[in-house]
């Protein structure tokens, strides 16, 4: 059975950081591609990174330069390491797991909430 | 940028189908997949690659798409059915979702 658990979250002041972890069983993850998808309070959904089974990586424009995703296949982790955070980052970010080749988000963990505020 | 516009809410009554449409600029080149999501719940995948449906989907979840809009209609709808429901679609190598679409069953 596929589980994704994200953790990291929490409060951080503007300019701060925070690194996220989505803990990955039930398959490979190397073979799969794996993204981080967010939501700030009350709001939509809004993608903010990828990471391909053979390593490609895509960032949305509001995160690019700051935030960097990677993967621990030894860990069975997915991580999102987020530097120079801003108010407009609070969400709850969400990694997903595709289910196919045209299926990119597939599964979804259950989030972990992170709030930039002074 | 590019963007998929959804209508903000629908209602339905018990038992009536429900559309829910997403529109894009050459969404018709793309794939669309819909999500359901309910208060203080992860969004779930309801249909993938315009009109599959995973394993554990209802059959009354259905996905089509004609021309730039993408329609997720739910035949028979159910008091549980009230939740938001997002389409989303790949540009170049970015996701871009839609705005999402309140549901409400009366």
């Amino acid at each position: 059975e596929v589980q994704l658990v994200e953790s990291g979250g929490g409060l951080v002041k503007p300019g701060g950081s925070l690194r996220l972890s989505c803990g990955a069983s039930g398959f490979i993850l190397s073979s799969h591609n794996m993204h981080w998808v967010r939501q700030a309070p009350g709001k939509g959904l809004e993608w903010v990174s990828s990471i391909t089974s053979d390593n490609y990586i895509y960032y949305a424009d509001s995160v690019k330069g700051r935030f960097t995703i990677s993967r621990d296949t030894a860990k069975k982790s997915l991580y999102l390491q987020m530097n120079s955070l801003r108010v407009e980052d609070t969400a709850v970010y969400y990694c997903a797991k595709d289910c196919g080749t045209y299926c990119p988000f597939g599964y979804w963990g259950q989030g972990t909430l992170v709030t930039v505020s002074s | 940028s590019y963007e998929l516009t959804q209508p903000p809410s629908v209602s339905v009554s018990p038992g009536q189908t429900a559309s829910i449409t997403c529109s894009g600029d050459t969404l018709g080149d793309k794939y669309a997949s819909w999500f359901q999501q309910k208060p203080g719940q992860a969004p779930g995948l309801l249909i993938y690659q315009n009109n599959h449906r995973p394993s554990g989907i209802p059959e009354r979840f259905s996905g089509s798409k004609s021309g730039n809009t993408a329609t997720l209609t739910i035949s028979g709808t159910q008091a549980m059915d009230e939740a938001d429901y997002y389409c989303q679609a790949w540009d170049s190598s970015t996701a871009i979702f839609g705005g999402g679409t309140k549901l409400t069953v009366l």
